[in-house]
């Protein structure tokens, strides 16, 4: 059974630091594509950012607005995506999920609520 | 960055009825566009890919057409567990964007 389980969100403050990550299992890890997509409560979602397989070259993209700030990195080893955040701003609060699949999102994870406050 | 306006923003209907929502990309994405389902507390579900494939075990009232910058989503008769926020995607070009949700309410 394919799993995907979040977790290191939390309460931080402006200007504080993250790292989420995300267990995946029941698939094949390594030959799959990850992204991460969040969604801000009560509103839509976004796409933050994927992570190639290493077959295909394990580079990685990210929506502008995170771009220098949030980094999408695995662990082969350990069957884990990982989302290192910095530099976090009030308008990154949200659910963040982790995905399946670096065009379109075929499994989710329940997520992890990150809230960014003073 | 593409921007994705889905109409309308709230489809008030009955089961049985057919729904059809739109997507309209600000510039085209060819065919690379997906669908999702989103039920309150629930992830969002995959629902159709690639213009006009249908994900794993969805039902086959659920169709969709389109290509370049208009897509449209259609349920053909509506069933209780339909009713839901439906979401466009596309990742024909990079940052890969949803629009912002149509309501299906009873």
């Amino acid at each position: 059974e394919v799993q995907l389980v979040e977790s290191g969100g939390g309460l931080v403050k402006p200007g504080g630091s993250l790292t989420l990550s995300c267990a995946a299992s029941g698939f094949s890890f390594n030959d799959a594509w990850m992204s991460w997509v969040r969604q801000a409560p009560g509103r839509g979602l976004e796409w933050v950012g994927l992570s190639k397989s290493k077959a295909d070259g394990a580079t990685t993209d990210y929506l502008t607005a995170v771009k220098g700030r949030f980094a999408v990195s695995r662990d082969a080893s350990k069957n884990t995506l990982y989302l290192q955040m910095n530099s976090l701003k009030s308008e990154d609060t949200a659910v963040y999920h982790c995905v399946i699949g670096g065009h379109y999102f075929g499994r989710w994870g329940q997520g992890t609520l990150v809230t960014v406050s003073s | 960055e593409i921007v994705l306006t889905q109409s309308p923003g709230t489809l008030s209907l009955s089961p049985g009825e057919r729904a059809t929502l739109s997507c309209r990309a600000s510039q085209s994405v060819s065919s690379y566009l997906a669908w999702y389902q989103q039920k309150p507390g629930q992830t969002p579900r995959l629902l159709m890919y690639d213009g006009s494939n249908r994900a794993t075990g969805i039902p086959d009232r659920f169709g969709c057409s389109g290509s370049g910058t208009d897509f449209t989503l259609t349920i053909s008769r509506l069933e209780p567990e339909d009713f839901a926020v439906y979401y466009c995607q596309q990742y024909g070009s990079s940052p890969w964007t949803f629009g912002q949700g149509t309501k299906v309410e009873i």
